[in-house]
């Protein structure tokens, strides 16, 4: 099972930051936060990760509490095409290699 | 640099058939990945393999699923005698080694069983 919860889903208007959070209570020490999202009918496609620093790339920012129990990704300027379902995944090292999907949160842009 | 390669991208097969669906990973990648997606369901792991190796098949059905990752050429995920049950998207994730890789998924296998 998952160990993390997001909200079931998100409207957010084109051209407006969007940030989507996700619960991770009982992350251990070794987990690292990663963020893939699966837009309609493709492959999973992998968004960021991070174990307890803020990171920033191309796509998006990851913010991380200090505590690490949850965090949030943000997408600065949401267009139509972020429209997916997002996943926000734990993954140790040391542990086994699979990832673990849940239900995910389905983020609707809107024009 | 290409990425994962997954074909045929739709597969049909009646009741009773095999289906083969096969996955070439990213250049320089030797991890292989499957998991499958139910319609209207998340993504649930099935196998992980190594070059030649069964890593981990935790996730595969005891029966009529098989997988492998040869020395040479992709990775094949077997279902013998299919059932309708087993319509679903299939998807190949590949990364370049073990331990805390990021994990890049092809576009998938939909397979339909009539």
């Amino acid at each position: 099972d998952a160990k993390t919860t997001q909200p079931p889903s998100m409207d957010c208007a084109e051209g407006r930051a969007a940030n989507l959070p996700c619960n991770h209570s009982t992350i251990s020490g070794n987990e690292y936060v990663y963020w893939y999202r699966q837009i309609h009918s493709q492959g999973p496609q992998y968004i960021i990760h991070g174990l307890k620093n803020n990171e920033t790339n191309e796509m998006a920012s990851l913010i991380i509490t200090e505590d690490r129990k949850s965090s949030t990704l943000i997408l600065p300027h949401a267009t139509l095409r972020d429209t997916a379902v997002y996943y926000c995944i734990l993954h140790g090292r040391g542990g086994s290699e699979k990832l673990v999907f849940g239900k995910g949160m389905k983020l609707t842009v809107n024009p | 640099n290409a990425g994962v390669m997954q074909n045929p991208r739709h597969l049909v097969r009646r009741r009773g058939q095999e289906a083969r669906l096969r996955c070439s990973p990213m250049k320089g990648h030797s991890h292989v990945y499957w998991y499958r997606q139910l319609p209207e369901e998340g993504l649930k792991f099935m196998v992980y393999l190594q070059k030649e190796n069964i890593i981990d098949e935790s996730g595969m059905p005891k029966e009529r699923f098989s997988a492998e990752f040869p020395k040479e050429g992709p990775s094949i995920l077997r279902i013998q005698q299919v059932v309708r049950g087993d319509s679903a998207a299939y998807f190949c994730a590949s990364s370049p080694s073990r331990g805390l890789e990021t994990q890049y998924f092809g576009p998938g296998t939909r397979l339909l069983v009539l």
